[in-house]
């Protein structure tokens, strides 16, 4: 049985670049979430999927931001010209929408630091 | 600003005593989430919560909702190295939405 898998676990960036993180439900999970984690703070939802369509946004995914989740199954999630302020713990999570019990299961996050 | 305050923010506690952490909103939750996050990986369920006075156990750890669903408390029993982590509640506050929100955590060492 596979968790949700982020990929990769770690990025640092300059400032201006663009950088792209992947993630993967756990398999038939057809809800996947995007969160953003700061130091010090609790995650912060981004966005959110059924299948492949894009249900909610936050106002936090500024133009800069996309996610994409072609197949329904593997998401990405885009930042363009990064700035400092970039830098966080990006969390995937993914849930059934049959199961009995509404539960977001985590990915192990992808830690980007931009210089 | 924070939707779930929870406390304490730390916690030092020497091997084998009790503890409770406590997660407080100003309105009505809807569904209630702990999870546990050890520092740089991503978060671990732990148990969900939805009906007020629910109490759920797993091994040495409990958490309870109020009947109010406004408040929830996680205690550890006879705490380990172990249970060591962040521990943080997450919250459906709307009914029904896909967005949680979460408490800034509750940090917790436990000595040896």
């Amino acid at each position: 049985d596979t968790g949700v898998s982020q990929d990769p676990r770690h990025k640092i960036t300059k400032r201006g670049q663009n950088v792209t993180f992947r993630c993967d439900p756990i398999s038939e999970h057809n809800r996947l979430y995007w969160y953003r984690q700061t130091l010090g703070q609790g995650p912060e939802f981004l966005t959110y999927f059924q299948n492949e369509a894009q249900l909610e946004k936050s106002r936090l995914l500024s133009d800069r931001f996309s996610a994409e989740r072609p197949k329904g199954s593997f998401s990405t999630l885009e930042i363009q010209r990064t700035e400092q302020g970039d830098s966080a713990m990006y969390l995937c999570a993914s849930r059934s929408l049959y199961a009995s019990q509404e539960t977001q299961y985590f990915g192990p996050g992808t830690r980007l630091l931009v210089l | 600003s924070q939707e779930l305050e929870q406390s304490p923010q730390s916690l030092i506690v020497q091997e084998g005593k009790n503890l409770t952490i406590n997660c407080t909103s100003s309105k009505t939750l809807y569904g209630l989430y702990w999870y546990k996050q050890k520092y740089g990986e991503g978060l671990i369920f732990l148990m969900m919560l939805q009906k007020g006075g629910e109490e759920k156990s797993h091994e040495k750890i409990t958490a309870k909702l109020d009947e109010k669903k406004q408040q929830s408390s996680l205690h550890i029993t006879a705490s380990q190295p172990s249970h060591a982590g962040i521990y943080l509640c997450g919250a459906d506050r709307e009914g029904g939405s896909e967005k949680l929100v979460f408490g800034k955590g509750t940090k917790l060492t436990v000595n040896p």
